[in-house]
């Protein structure tokens, strides 16, 4: 069965600490990957996606993601987070073939401390 | 990046009545959309994906008389819950793309049901 999962429900992090996100998938293939973040009151927000390439992939607001084919995984990390950082993450799988139906991770919520 | 719109952001209503959501895209024409539903601490799961002037793919699971999908332009996807009871009470999001099978998915903000 597909899946996606994220262990960790909740994380705290002091600000200027480093973050990282796990995120392990089971499919059939290689899927698309993705990393969204929400905020509330806001939409979730495309941090940054994987198709196919380098698999170290830059995204948005310093955060960065490497997938690891033989892992399964496509952990999501932030050198040193800020404040604004807190939100709930989620990451996501979609199939290449039938592009855009996405299955989201459980989502891990940040906390960021002073 | 591009805007997706949700509205009403807020909806309470009593059970048995029905209640309409609305998803534009506001600076792109979205050739697909999909509604997502969301439970308290819980993912995102996909009810259905609608392409504009055909008629909803919905997910298994999901009752296509109680969600109503209408995608009558490429800029407006409509979500109507009919008849609504307690359990359909949750947070509903709505995504919408360009159309190709790498373009990114925009989210709105998610509507807020309540069913007393």
């Amino acid at each position: 069965a597909q899946s996606v999962t994220q262990p960790d429900i909740h994380i705290t992090v002091s600000e200027g600490a480093s973050l990282e996100l796990r995120c392990n998938y089971s499919y059939g293939a290689t899927p698309y990957l993705f990393w969204y973040v929400q905020s509330p009151g806001q939409g979730l927000q495309l941090l940054l996606k994987y198709f196919s390439g380098d698999t170290l992939v830059q995204g948005i607001k310093g955060f960065e993601a490497e997938f690891k084919r033989s892992q399964s995984s496509f952990n999501l990390r932030k050198p040193s987070v800020h404040w604004s950082d807190a939100a709930e993450y989620f990451c996501a799988v979609g199939p290449t073939d039938s592009w855009g139906k996405l299955q989201f991770g459980a989502g891990t919520q940040v906390v960021v401390t002073p | 990046g591009a805007v997706v719109s949700q509205h009403p952001s807020r909806v309470i209503c009593k059970s048995g009545t029905s209640v309409k959501i609305e998803c534009r895209s506001l600076d792109f024409q979205a050739t697909t959309m999909f509604w997502y539903r969301q439970f308290p601490k819980q993912s995102l799961m996909l009810m259905a994906t609608s392409n504009e002037g055909s008629k909803a793919t919905y997910e298994q699971g999901v009752e296509k008389d109680k969600f109503l999908i209408n995608h009558a332009s490429l800029t407006l996807s409509t979500l109507t819950v009919t008849s609504a009871h307690p359990e359909d009470s949750s947070f509903y999001i709505c995504s919408a793309s360009g159309g190709t099978s790498t373009d990114t998915q925009y989210f709105g903000p998610g509507t807020r049901l309540t069913v007393l």
